[in-house]
């Protein structure tokens, strides 16, 4: 397996604010990471791809001004929700790749918006 | 576009009955199906998972099946437990990307 951690857990903000989350492999260098969002009782939606040294491909309704990603180092990636507003409120996971196919999640983190 | 589709939504079974968790993928190049578990406000953990040489796999209790042909595969858990209650969810990786599409989910309560 892979052990991914994220930070923080959980999160409350106020509207206008920006928020980051940070997502790390803790026992291997990730070349690419995920991350994903998830709503109360649906699925992972993919949202973006984070290759480290370059730029993230989001997926299709993604606005990458908005979800700025960034991979620095290979353990490190992180997801800035900007001027966050009430309807970002949901849960970010983030996943490593392993091996080419095997993805690690981490324990995601619970954003808020008030 | 790429699409899995997940059945059922739910699904209730007696603690050790046997439960089916079907998926159907629209991409035939896919070729990696992981099946993620996810309990309640966790992280999904991978619980198995099947490449498209191999038809059948099994670990204890679980077992996954892939038909190509028809574009489907399923999960298998026999003997259930309480603590099998979960989420569980399906996916596909098509080759030569490192995306996973999602399934929607089933939601399995195992009844003591």
């Amino acid at each position: 397996g892979a052990v991914v951690s994220q930070h923080p857990s959980w999160v409350i903000c106020k509207s206008g604010t920006s928020v980051k989350i940070e997502c790390r492999s803790l026992d291997f260098q990730a070349t690419t990471m995920f991350w994903y969002r998830q709503f109360p009782k649906q699925s992972l939606m993919l949202m973006a791809t984070s290759n480290e040294g370059s730029k993230a491909t989001y997926e299709q309704g993604v606005e990458k001004d908005k979800f700025l990603i960034n991979h620095a180092s290979l353990t490190l990636s992180t997801l800035t929700v900007t001027s966050a507003h009430p309807e970002d409120s949901s849960f970010y996971i983030c996943s490593v790749l392993k091996g080419g196919d095997e993805q690690f999640f981490g324990p995601g983190t619970r954003l808020t918006v008030l | 576009g790429e699409n899995v589709e997940q059945h059922p939504s739910t699904l209730s079974v007696q603690e050790g009955d046997s439960a089916v968790i079907k998926c159907t993928y629209s991409d035939s190049a896919s070729n990696y199906f992981p099946w993620y578990k996810q309990e309640l406000g966790k992280r999904p953990q991978l619980i198995i998972d099947i490449r498209s040489n191999v038809g059948e796999k099994k670990d204890q209790r679980i077992a996954v099946t892939l038909n190509k042909t028809a574009k489907h595969f399923s999960l298998h858990i026999t003997e259930t437990q309480p603590e099998d209650s979960a989420v569980y969810f399906c996916a596909a990786r098509t080759s030569g990307t490192y995306k996973y599409i999602f399934g929607t989910g089933t939601r399995l309560k195992v009844l003591a």
